[in-house]
């Protein structure tokens, strides 16, 4: 089955930019997303790319992805104590109908 | 608009004994996914129901099922609870559950003692 892995923990100071990783098995993925989720709270949709591009921009949030390395990243522009939380690549494959989720990177933001 | 709505948000069950969690989608979603977290497993998918139908299903035992009613609200029921059932169920609401954005509610956090 699809297999989605991320590095765990990530730390950057306040300001700079974040840069989380996330791979990827399944070639025929056609969604790929990042959610946030804070302590003891779900998760919130971020932003997600569609299979066909290479790049999307949202405010502070910039995707890219490398659909031949299967690589998918997700940079936040002067990251903020606010910023704190784990992060989670999912990938949605069409012929299983459902999405799989990376184990989640911590990021810690220090002032 | 309202989110997701799970309720209840913190239950504590004994082993043995059965639950019923309940999501409410976002108004106008048919589809309802469940997942349930731990800090072992990570996120795994559980089961998929879109107008009233299981669509989808993931690698879980038969003590786990569910429903969804004609209003799309959707039920999770866990028979026969396990201590290693002890996590974090998260439902995702979408417009169609294909290649759409999921929205998640704040989960329920499941003890089983």
């Amino acid at each position: 089955g699809e297999d989605v892995e991320q590095s765990l923990f990530l730390s950057v100071r306040e300001g700079d930019s974040s840069v989380i990783n996330c791979t990827y098995t399944d070639s025929s993925s056609t969604y790929l997303y990042w959610y946030k989720q804070e302590p003891g709270a779900g998760l919130q949709l971020l932003t997600y790319i569609f299979s066909n591009m290479d790049m999307k921009q949202d405010q502070r949030l910039t995707v890219l992805l490398n659909k031949k390395d299967k690589h998918l990243s997700l940079r936040i522009a002067d990251t903020q104590t606010g910023d704190s939380a784990i992060y989670f690549c999912a990938v949605y494959n069409t012929n299983a109908g459902k999405s799989t989720f990376g184990d989640g990177t911590t990021l810690t933001v220090k002032p | 608009k309202a989110g997701v709505t799970q309720t209840p948000r913190y239950l504590i069950k004994t082993r043995g004994q059965q639950v019923t969690l309940s999501c409410s989608p976002i108004s106008g979603h048919r589809s309802v996914s469940w997942y349930q977290q731990t800090p072992g497993q990570g996120l795994q998918f559980l089961f998929e129901y879109f107008s009233e139908t299981q669509r989808n299903k993931g690698n879980f035992p038969g003590r786990f099922s569910g429903r969804q009613f004609s209003n799309s609200r959707s039920e999770m029921n866990v028979s026969t609870l396990e201590l290693g059932d002890s996590a974090l169920y998260l439902c995702a609401s979408s417009l169609t559950g294909t290649n759409t954005e999921a929205f998640f509610g704040q989960g329920t956090r499941l003890t089983v003692v």
